[in-house]
């Protein structure tokens, strides 16, 4: 079974350009969740879609969005890029909401 | 509101048991989770626990869950150098708020 892929794998933006990353889930799994990772705040919520509808969402401004659709892929958009939004995208799938999460590999951002 | 503190670094000898530390504040948290991280890729689930548990063991790995602290521990066996790596601790909210709180992880070292 295919894990969790993320596209793209490396990807370089400048301020105020927006960017969308994309998520496949494992087959079967109708949950996807997004997290950021930076050095300083480690690991972070951004939010959760589960059958295409947002069932949570962490403390992040409204830059940052996502839609799912309905084979379950999603799509994280940030708009208006920060210098601060450089950060190693992760998302996760699950079968359900509140189960075991699975990571892809992420997507690195850098803005210059 | 939720948090998780895990000991910064651990350093050990390959052949010697590697015993990382993690402390959570939700008392509400259902499952609790070791993710590996090795340098450039995503998270790798390793292991979890039920709330109602106190101890699994799976392999080389033997998790350890302390309720009434709030205290869990990744015991790994016979370490070696391919272990090196970051790992997390993280909690599963209970309720409906379906998300990852993670600590700020460990890097394992494992020295020839």
């Amino acid at each position: 079974k295919a894990g969790v892929t993320q596209t793209p794998r490396y990807l370089i933006k400048t301020r105020g350009q927006q960017v969308t990353l994309s998520c496949s889930p494992i087959s079967g799994h109708r949950s996807v969740s997004w997290y950021q990772q930076t050095p300083g705040q480690g690991l972070q919520f951004l939010f959760e879609y589960f059958s295409e509808t947002q069932r949570n969402k962490g403390n992040f401004p409204g830059r940052f969005s996502g839609r799912q659709f309905s084979n379950s892929r999603s799509e994280m958009n940030v708009s208006t890029l920060e210098l601060g939004d450089s950060a190693l995208y992760l998302c996760a799938s699950s079968r359900g909401s509140g189960e075991k999460l699975f990571f892809g590999s992420g997507t690195q951002l850098s803005v210059l | 509101g939720e948090d998780v503190e895990q000991s910064l670094f651990l350093s050990v000898r390959e052949g010697d048991s590697s015993v990382i530390n993690c402390t959570y504040t939700d008392s509400s948290s259902t499952y609790l989770y070791w993710y590996k991280q090795e340098p450039g890729a995503g998270l790798q689930l390793l292991t979890y626990i039920f709330s109602n548990m106190d101890m699994k063991q799976d392999q080389r790995l033997t998790v350890l869950l302390n309720k009434k602290d709030k205290h869990l521990s990744l015991r790994i066996a016979d370490t070696q150098t391919g272990d090196s790596a970051i790992y997390f601790c993280a909690e599963m909210s209970g309720g409906s708020n379906y998300k990852l709180t993670f600590g700020k992880g460990t890097l394992l070292t494992v020295n020839p």
